[in-house]
């Protein structure tokens, strides 16, 4: 079975700083590895996936993760953020065959101040 | 294109009353999921469709609770009798399947029993 684990429930930060919001998994078989926002009163977005090739994946508001499968992470970034990343993000994770079922991780706040 | 609709976006009602939460997949997408979200639990998944058949629906908290998609293009949710620490955001997702395609969420239902 698979599971997700993001280590940070609130991450603070200021406006332009670079950020990291980290997720781990574990799993036995090959994974997808996705990131998904969801800002206030909405429903979740994806952000960016992981499916196979490069190993370092980004969306279009700048956004990075990098698949790490010796350390099975899967870490989102953003060298510099803004007021309006302010949101919360969930990790997921499937196998990577026969099945749409994610696992998601119990979510990171991300709280950018001015 | 229109995304995942549900219906109704709020639901307020006395406990003992039957609830019925509504959702509409995105057209040609042959997953379906429906989540429930709370700041205890975090984000749930009660149960998943393929091809209009229920998956996996080992997250349904208890008989009180019921999901049907009688056709790709609608299913239902339905709480009977509804208890207060049923209120929550309940959501539903639809995706194109194989586990490579995204989940599209809805905006979900925020569901209040007194």
């Amino acid at each position: 079975a698979q599971s997700v684990t993001q280590l940070d429930s609130q991450v603070p930060v200021f406006e332009e700083a670079p950020v990291e919001l980290r997720c781990n998994y574990s799993s036995s078989v090959s994974v997808y590895l996705f990131w998904y926002v969801q800002y206030p009163n909405q429903g979740l977005q994806l952000l960016l996936k992981y499916l196979s090739g490069s190993t370092l994946v980004e969306s279009i508001n700048g956004f990075e993760a990098e698949f790490n499968k010796s350390q099975t992470s899967f870490h989102l970034r953003k060298p510099s953020v803004h007021i309006s990343d302010t949101a919360e993000y969930f990790c997921a994770v499937t196998r990577s065959y026969n099945t749409d079922k994610l696992i998601f991780g119990t979510g990171t706040r991300l709280q950018v101040f001015p | 294109d229109a995304g995942v609709i549900q219906s109704p976006r709020h639901e307020v009602t006395e406990m003992g009353q039957e609830v019925t939460l509504r959702c509409k997949p995105i057209s040609g997408h042959n997953s379906l999921f429906w989540y429930r979200q709370t700041m205890m639990r975090g984000l749930e998944l009660l149960i998943y469709f393929n091809n209009n058949v229920p998956i996996d629906d080992s997250g349904m908290p208890e008989d009180r609770f019921s999901a049907k998609m009688p056709n790709a293009s609608f299913s239902t949710l339905k709480i009977q009798p509804s208890e207060p620490r049923d209120s929550a955001v309940y959501f539903c997702a639809s995706s194109s399947g194989g586990g490579r395609g995204p989940q599209h969420f809805g905006d979900g239902t925020r569901l209040s029993i007194l």
